[in-house]
């Protein structure tokens, strides 16, 4: 069984310019999450998707960060303007959408913004 | 919302040593929780998880963890680490009414030869 893909794993930009990331998760699974994990610190959730809907984007900073989950299979996370402060990594992770499934998370893509 | 503590930011052990990693969470309600363990430049891997049934819950690679109701806490153990152990943990908690899930800050184990 194929894992949770994301591309790119690395990405260096600058402040002001705009990146995407994009997240493939495990076939069949309904939900699907979007991380920020800085440097030193545990997974914080962007935005929640259950299949094409959002369940949760409460702390996703919306006047930058957009994310979308189009067909209800990929996603994709969206900064526009990037700052300084978003040099993190982001994980995708996805599950079969009941409580009592772990997540699987992707390899995360690794943001540094100069 | 929920909220997962992990008091330990760093342990330092000496190989085949044991190592206890400390998770609290806050809930008073019933919960589903997990570890997971995370190697350099890699994602979260599943180490174990509590659903129900015995507190008492073996994962891989030799890891075990106790869940305490009363303590509200789900501390992971291993009786003798090896140097491939040195990664960061993290303990995480779901609700039983939702699969919406929270983190610790992580716990850094480095296994010292």
């Amino acid at each position: 069984e194929a894992g949770v893909a994301q591309s790119p794993r690395y990405k260096i930009i600058e402040k002001r310019q705009s990146v995407a990331f994009w997240c493939n998760p495990i076939s069949g699974h309904a939900t699907l999450y979007w991380y920020q994990q800085i440097l030193g610190q545990g997974p914080k959730l962007l935005i929640q998707f259950q299949n094409n809907g959002v369940v949760d984007d409460s702390q996703l900073p919306k006047d930058r960060f957009s994310a979308e989950r189009l067909k209800g299979v990929d996603s994709t996370l969206k900064i526009q303007p990037a700052k300084l402060e978003d040099s993190a990594v982001y994980l995708c992770a996805s599950t079969e959408g009941q409580p009592s499934k772990e997540q699987y998370f992707g390899p995360g893509t690794r943001l540094t913004v100069t | 919302a929920q909220s997962v503590t992990q008091l330990d930011s760093q342990v330092p052990v000496f190989e085949e040593a044991p190592v206890e990693l400390r998770c609290n969470y806050s809930s008073s309600v019933s919960v589903y929780l997990f570890w997971y363990v995370q190697y350099p430049n890699q994602g979260l891997q599943l180490l174990l998880k509590y659903l129900s049934g015995s507190t008492l819950v073996k994962g891989i690679n030799g890891f075990e963890a106790e869940f305490n109701k009363s303590q509200t806490s789900f501390h992971l153990r291993k009786p003798s680490v090896h140097i491939s152990d040195t990664a960061e943990y993290f303990c995480a908690v779901s609700g039983h009414n939702f699969n919406k899930f929270y983190f610790g800050s992580g716990t850094k184990l480095n296994v010292k030869p």
